[in-house]
This record gives structure tokens, C-alpha cells and sequence, in this order.
């Protein structure tokens, strides 16, 4: 089974800064999907970034960004000029691609932003 | 359209109560699951559905029924609350059965079994 761990539970930032939230996640699948979930206080699920298990070149979205590492099974995401919107829960999440499978979760990182 | 609904937002119950939370999607989405959310415990499925009459069950079922009889509703019925089920539940929708669609997920159902 494939498990998804997310080693800080807490991460702070100052505002403008940047910062990287890290997720690592076992798996013996070839191609499968990683994807970074926000989740604010008003605890709506928001699909912040996607990535392709067989593309080489990470992912992007705007201030959003990814380290994939595959060989290490490593998906890490930084945050660029960090805003006080960005303050959060970051969920960290793996599917595959060959099967009917649900999203598996990491236990999720507190992020605060400080003023 | 309005997405993913969720019914009721916020429910108390007392231990060995039944109730159904409600699920709609409006997107004519095949994919639809049911997550609950405990602190420090990320999302965990309980139950999911490839289309209208098939469903399966996730890493949590044990307490709860679900069927789908139609394509936009995925109701999650609770069938003897107990006090372990108090918890956010989070249902989902995609188009389809492929890993990189994007899922839609409801604003969750708070619930708290006394």
C-alpha cells in the first residue's frame, strides 16, 4: 500500500519569504500523480499544485513550486513571497495512475505566516 | 454549478443514533468518495464509488453504509453513532477514474456524537 509522510507537522514564515514544506511517500507503482492540497481555516480542500509522476520537469503555479524528486520519493513545496492568504493546513497527497484509486493523504503541515 | 453540496454543515448525535450525510454533485462526476478528517490524521477514505451502483470500501468503513443509486448523490449513512465517529467528513467528486483528474471536494459535514 501506498503511504504518503509528511515529517512537519508545524512551519512558520515570515511574510514576503519563502519556504518549503516537505513529503516523502513509498510506493512501488511506475506512474501515479502527487498533488499539494491548502486547506484554509474555513476548511474548504484547494488543490494548489499537480504533478506527473513520468514528467521530468516540476511543476509550477505562480508563487507555488515543487521540488520532485522520484528516485527519492520526495515532493517537496515552496512558496514564493509568501502572503498571510497563505496561512494553512498543506496536505500532501498520492493517487496512481494504472488503477481506480483514491487520493492517500499525509497527515498534513500547520503552516502560520507572521506578519 | 454548485459543485460538490454537503448536508448537513454541522450535526450533533447521541451515541447509538442514526443519520445520513448527504452528498451532491451537480457535474455529472463518475468518481465520488467519502473522507473523514481527525486531528493530526490527514483525510482517510471510508468509501468510494466508480459510477451509479458500485461502490467500494476505503481504509476506514467499519460503522458506515453508502450506496449510489444515482449518478449525482452519494449519501454516507452512520447506522449506531458512536463517540469515535466525531469527526469532519469530506466528500469528493471527479470526472472520472483517471489519477491526475482533479477532485472536487465539498465544504465537509462537522459532526459530534456525544
Amino acid at each position: 500500500a501506498q503511504t504518503v509522510t509528511q515529517s512537519q507537522p508545524e512551519m512558520s514564515v515570515q511574510e514576503a519569504e519563502t519556504v518549503t514544506l516537505s513529503c516523502t511517500y513509498d510506493t512501488s507503482e511506475s506512474d501515479y500523480y502527487l498533488f499539494w492540497y491548502k486547506q484554509p481555516p474555513s476548511r474548504q480542500m484547494i488543490l494548489v499544485i499537480r504533478q506527473e509522476a513520468y514528467k521530468q520537469q516540476n511543476a509550477t503555479e505562480n508563487r507555488f513550486s515543487v521540488n520532485f524528486q522520484k528516485a527519492a520519493k520526495s515532493f517537496s513545496l515552496k512558496i514564493s513571497d509568501s502572503q498571510l492568504g497563505d496561512a494553512a493546513m498543506y496536505f500532501c497527497a498520492y493517487r496512481s495512475a494504472f488503477w481506480v484509486t483514491p487520493l492517500v493523504f499525509g497527515k498534513g503541515t500547520r503552516l502560520s505566516v507572521i506578519a | 454549478n454548485a459543485g460538490v453540496t454537503q448536508t448537513p454543515k454541522f450535526q450533533v448525535l447521541k451515541t447509538g443514533q442514526s443519520m445520513t450525510l448527504q452528498c451532491a454533485q451537480d457535474m455529472n462526476h463518475e468518481y465520488m468518495s467519502w473522507y473523514r478528517q481527525d486531528p493530526g490524521m490527514g483525510l482517510r477514505l471510508i468509501h468510494y464509488s466508480v459510477g451509479a451502483g458500485i461502490t467500494d470500501q476505503g481504509e476506514v468503513p467499519n460503522g458506515y453504509n453508502v450506496s449510489r443509486s444515482t449518478t449525482e448523490d452519494f449519501p454516507l449513512r452512520l447506522l449506531s453513532a458512536a463517540p469515535s465517529q466525531t469527526s469532519v467528513y469530506f466528500c469528493a467528486s471527479s470526472q472520472g477514474r483517471q489519477g491526475g483528474e482533479t477532485q472536487y471536494f465539498g465544504p465537509g459535514t462537522r459532526l459530534l456524537v456525544l
